[in-house]
């Protein structure tokens, strides 16, 4: 009974890099949810995907940032040209949808941008 | 004004003392709220949620909500060292987006 699961944990990249963050949801949750950590920062939401289909990526920078939810395989979320301002954990979270849209977590993955 | 509001400490307390950590709120749209507990390096991992004004009891977990105040609290009886941790409050509206306090973070001396 796997949570959601994150991969990498880690990752080093490059100024002009791009850089790809997958999350598996937990069994049975069709939402996922994406959110960045910054140092001395709460979390904050960027993009809400289902199947196939991004829901709300209002809180996405405009440039550079991407994410999907393909039919079959994890959720990705691609960084382009990556800068050192990007450094941050960034947190996957799915939830069964529904009239409680309880969010869980998995245990992110930590961008370093050198 | 921010939309949800936690002092972020750092809180020292003993082992054995009631903690008590606290949020306020600015938007009457939300109707979910939760307490995350995020260890150091780790993702947030949910410890209650509520709906309605009142209190929510889980073992040592006591969660708290006003909704006329906009005050939510969760209360830790009987502190141990393992609650160590940083504790997030969030709040969840009509849409899906969670909104987080920046954290508590707790240390429970042994």
């Amino acid at each position: 009974n796997a949570g959601v699961m994150q991969n990498p944990r880690h990752l080093v990249r490059r100024r002009g890099q791009e850089a790809r963050l997958r999350c598996s949801p937990m069994k049975g949750h069709s939402h996922v949810y994406w959110y960045r950590q910054l140092p001395e920062e709460g979390l904050k939401f960027m993009v809400y995907l289902q199947k196939e289909n991004i829901i709300d990526e209002s809180g996405m920078p405009k440039e550079r940032f991407s994410a999907e939810f393909p039919k079959e395989g994890p959720s990705i979320l691609r960084i382009q040209q990556v800068v050192r301002g990007d450094s941050a954990a960034y947190f996957c979270a799915s939830s069964p949808g529904g009239l409680e849209n309880i969010q869980y977590f998995g245990a992110g993955t930590r961008l370093s941008v050198l | 004004q921010k939309e949800v509001e936690q002092d972020p400490g750092p809180l020292s307390v003993p082992e054995g003392a009631i903690v008590s950590l606290n949020c306020t709120y600015s938007n009457s749209a939300f109707q979910y709220f939760m307490w995350y507990r995020q260890y150091s390096r780790k993702g947030p991992e949910l410890l209650m949620y509520t709906y309605s004004s009142g209190n929510k009891e889980d073992g040592r977990f006591t969660a708290q909500v006003d909704k006329s105040s906009k005050y939510i609290s969760l209360f830790i009886r009987d502190s141990q060292p393992s609650d160590s941790a940083t504790y997030l409050c969030a709040m969840l509206g009509s849409n899906y987006k969670l909104t987080f306090g920046k954290g508590t973070l707790l240390t429970v001396n042994p």
